[in-house]
Parts: C-alpha cells; structure tokens; sequence
C-alpha cells in the first residue's frame, strides 16, 4: 500500500465547475504538499501547509491531521486549470530533511 | 530568466554510456534535490544536499552519483546508463528556514532521458 493515496487518478470536469482532490496518508507528517504539473511536465508548488486551510486565488487547500487527509479544491475550474495535481507529504520522522513522499497525481482535464 | 535550469532537456543515450545532467539555481538555496519520474509512479529521490559538503543518498540511488560543485550547482551522473533509467529526471531546490522546519520546494524543468 502507497504511504500517499490521491483520489480521483482522473477527473474531467467542464468549465466553471467546483473540483475536489483527495490526499490520503498513512505516516506521521510535519508538512503536506500540493504541486502542479504542466501537460508539458513543469512542476509548480501551490500550497505547503501542515494544519488548518489556505487559500490562494481559485485554490484552496485543507488538511486534517487526525484523519491523516487532505483536499485541494478549485473554485470556478478553467480549461487552463488542466494539470496533474500532485500531494507529497514530509514523513515526520525524518527531521529536517525536506523528504518528500509523493502520490502518483490527479490528472484534471476541464473542457469549456 | 528561470530560477531553476537544468540541462539538457532532451537526451537519448545509449546503454553503457556515462551521463550527466546538470542542475543550476540563482535563488541562492542551500538544499538541492534530484528526483526521477516515470509513468505511474510518483517522484522518487534519488539523492539530496544540503550544503556543498554535504550529500546523501535518498531511496533510489543505486546506479547514480551526483556532485555539489558549488551552492548553485548539483550534478546527477549515470555512471553506466541502463534501459530501465529511462526517465523524466527533475531537480529542485530549498531554503533551509532553520529549527527543523520545512520549506517549498522549486523544481527545474525536467530533463528526458531516454536509454536505449
């Protein structure tokens, strides 16, 4: 079993509709990651949060640690909201090392 | 100009040859990283440094070396490449804010290895 589980693997979606990506864990963690991945392979971070919700423009991003799951949701999705979304969290136990476990993505596709 | 460059982009190489892909940063991060992608699979680590005298070995190392040659620069090589390191092959780098905390990582734009 991954130590990252992201639900769904694919999601399409039409424009202007509310997307909810899942992220489960099964490690203690000091910090959980959310990336985006171009269609042309370029990996951009969008949130790095290790409690509560934060938000940025469409996105936003929740997390609860005592159920070891995190959702990323985008507000108004647009075609160029089309990406693989990628969770990664930092295994707790490793102190200070900026190691990240990462889940295999969510590949969006949002048609107009 | 990109914060993170890595070269080359594109590389089709064939089995046994020694490769090197490079990695520069202008963001003046300490940590810098080496991950490879391949479908279906998440990122894996194949080794990390987090100053110029200090590298270590992440869980896919086998196979590959690196080199901080400076705080800007790190280098992935392939000793000898074999089919199987066929990959997407991303570098990433990271402030280190201090007391055990964490950081965003920012990732070059990937380097396409193809071993034949």
């Amino acid at each position: 079993k991954n130590e990252v589980e992201q639900s769904p693997q694919n999601l399409t979606a039409q424009e202007g509709e509310f997307i909810t990506i899942n992220c489960s864990y099964s490690v203690g963690i000091s910090a959980l990651h959310w990336l985006q991945q171009h269609p042309g392979g370029g990996i951009v971070s969008l949130f790095m949060l290790s409690s509560g919700k934060k938000k940025h423009g469409r996105l936003i991003a929740t997390i609860n640690i005592q159920e070891k799951h995190s959702s990323l949701h985008i507000t108004a999705s647009h075609p160029r909201d089309s990406a693989v979304y990628i969770c990664a969290v930092e295994d707790g136990g490793s102190y200070n090392t900026d190691k990240l476990i990462f889940g295999t993505g969510t590949r969006l596709q949002v048609f107009p | 100009d990109a914060d993170v460059t890595q070269t080359p982009r594109n590389r089709i190489t064939k089995t046994g040859k020694r490769i090197m892909l490079e990695c520069s940063q202008t963001k003046g991060h300490d940590r810098m990283y080496w991950y490879r992608q391949d479908p279906g699979l998440g990122l894996r680590l194949i080794y990390y440094s987090f100053d110029v005298k200090d590298i270590n070995k992440g869980e896919i190392s086998d196979g590959y070396s690196v080199s901080r040659q400076a705080q800007a620069k790190f280098s992935l090589s392939l000793e000898s490449a074999i089919p199987n390191q066929t990959a997407l092959y991303f570098c990433a780098t990271s402030e280190d804010p201090g007391q055990g905390l964490t950081d965003t990582q920012y990732f070059g734009p990937g380097t396409r290895l193809t071993v034949l």
